[in-house]
């Protein structure tokens, strides 16, 4: 079982809806969440991170945490088509680390 | 601010060569941090720095990887001899310290083929 769990995509979704991407994570003691976008050939941006279960609302993305449930998940509203990327979850623990899941790749529709 | 840099952005070698990557953090930041990515795989931790000192080395594949961090400033990552295997995107980032947040901020990266 990999440590951090995203479904590869393509996530498709047309341009306005709601793109919703999902993250899975076994460690019980990870402590932080992050989300990066990846554009093609890029490096990896740092879009929202989130340590408290809830949600984390930063302008049209809302991060959403459940450790109970060991969920992490990132909406995007309004998608529009500047946000067709790969979106990368990653955790981090006692170290400070990143664990990194594959990634979900989004494509918006105009 | 200028952001994080890394030098070269490709490199083209052949098994055996040895290859230097360089780092250069965010001014100010502390922490410096090694990352891989190989084809079709995840991005991998190599290992952390906190100013000069490696606080955590547990991503290093094997001891034909070397890195340093010489005056806690920039950073160079020695693959030698390097191996097909070694191909990939190394990337960097740094974040600031104390910093609770832990927000990382990667560089571009530097592609490496080792044919």
């Amino acid at each position: 079982q990999k440590e951090v769990e995203q479904n590869s995509g393509p996530l498709s979704v047309p341009e306005g809806a709601i793109a919703s991407l999902n993250c899975t994570y076994s460690d019980r003691g990870s402590q932080s969440f992050f989300w990066y976008r990846q554009y093609s050939g890029k490096s990896p941006e740092l879009i929202m991170f989130i340590y408290s279960n809830g949600d984390k609302e930063d302008g049209r993305f809302t991060a959403q945490l459940n450790k109970a449930s060991q969920y992490v998940s990132l909406l995007i509203r309004d998608s529009q088509p500047s946000d067709s990327a790969t979106y990368l979850c990653a955790v981090t623990g006692g170290r400070r680390a990143l664990t990194f899941g594959s990634g979900t790749r989004l494509q918006v529709q105009p | 601010e200028a952001g994080v840099t890394q030098f070269p952005s490709h490199s083209v070698i052949e098994k055996g060569q040895t290859v230097t990557l360089r780092c250069d953090p965010i001014s100010g930041h502390d922490n410096l941090y090694w990352y891989r990515r190989v084809m079709g795989k995840e991005i991998k931790f190599l290992l952390h720095f906190v100013k000069e000192s490696k606080q955590d080395e547990s991503g290093m594949p094997n001891n034909r990887f070397l890195a340093e961090r010489t005056g806690g400033t920039y950073s160079t990552l020695k693959v030698q001899p390097a191996e097909l295997e070694d191909s990939g995107v190394y990337f960097c980032a740094s974040s600031p310290n104390p910093g609770t947040d832990n927000e990382q901020f990667f560089g571009p990266g530097t592609r490496l083929t080792v044919l």
